[in-house]
């Protein structure tokens, strides 16, 4: 089966880095979407990596590694604002997306 | 990032009436979008792939007459709940695939909370 794993939760400080981890196994893969989800809004895209490597998109950075099965997504100089539920998703070979069910990162001053 | 709007924001009904969700992409043309459901603190759940021009495909487990699906042209799709119970209180959200961009991302309408009592 297909499968994306990532932490339910993490807690990090205003101000501070964390990086949030995902890991899938699919039946093929043609790109990994990292996006954000602040509650009762709909998802808005951060990021998207279809080749080995870290793409670097100001406060926010995702890395991928195909042979890994493995990404994740950086951020840097926390806001409050940076409070949300992160979701990471993958298109398959069948160009279907996969979604993770979420990391829900809390900011404390 | 392309523009795709949703309508209406919010919704209440009565068991047993029918309730239609617009989905609109605003800047760009959509041959294909998608409709999710979502329940509080879980993860996004596709409900179906709808095609311009042709029957949407529906994933396993959504029943096709319950949820009406028409994509009459390439800026718009339509979620029809038909007959809705109070199970079917959720939040929906639409989104679309932008053509001219290369990585085929889907970028979402801000979604339809849907309340029946």
């Amino acid at each position: 089966g297909q499968n994306i794993d990532q932490p339910t939760e993490m807690t990090a400080t205003e101000g501070a880095i964390v990086q949030i981890n995902c890991t899938y196994q699919t039946s093929g893969f043609n790109g990994l979407f990292w996006y954000q989800q602040h509650a009762g809004e709909a998802p808005t895209f951060l990021s998207y990596n279809v080749l080995d490597g870290l793409e670097e998109k100001g406060r926010f950075s995702s890395f991928l590694s195909r042979s890994k099965g493995y990404s994740y997504l950086l951020l840097k100089e926390l806001q409050m604002k940076d409070s949300a539920s992160y979701l990471c998703a993958v298109r398959d070979s069948n160009y279907q997306l996969i979604w993770g069910a979420g990391t829900k990162l809390i900011i404390k001053p | 990032g392309a523009v795709v709007s949703q309508h209406p924001s919010r919704v209440i009904c009565k068991s047993g009436t029918s309730v239609k969700i617009e989905c609109r992409s605003l800047d760009f043309q959509a041959t294909t979008m998608f409709w999710y459901r979502q329940f509080p603190k879980k993860s996004l759940m596709l409900m179906a792939t709808s095609n311009e021009g042709s029957k949407a495909t529906y994933e396993q487990g959504v029943e096709k007459d319950k949820f009406l699906i028409n994509h009459a042209s390439l800026t718009l799709s339509t979620l029809t709940v038909t007959s809705a119970h109070p199970e079917d209180s959720s939040f929906y959200i639409c989104s679309a695939r932008d053509p001219g961009l290369d990585t085929g991302t889907q970028y979402f309408g801000p979604g339809t909370r849907l309340l029946v009592l």
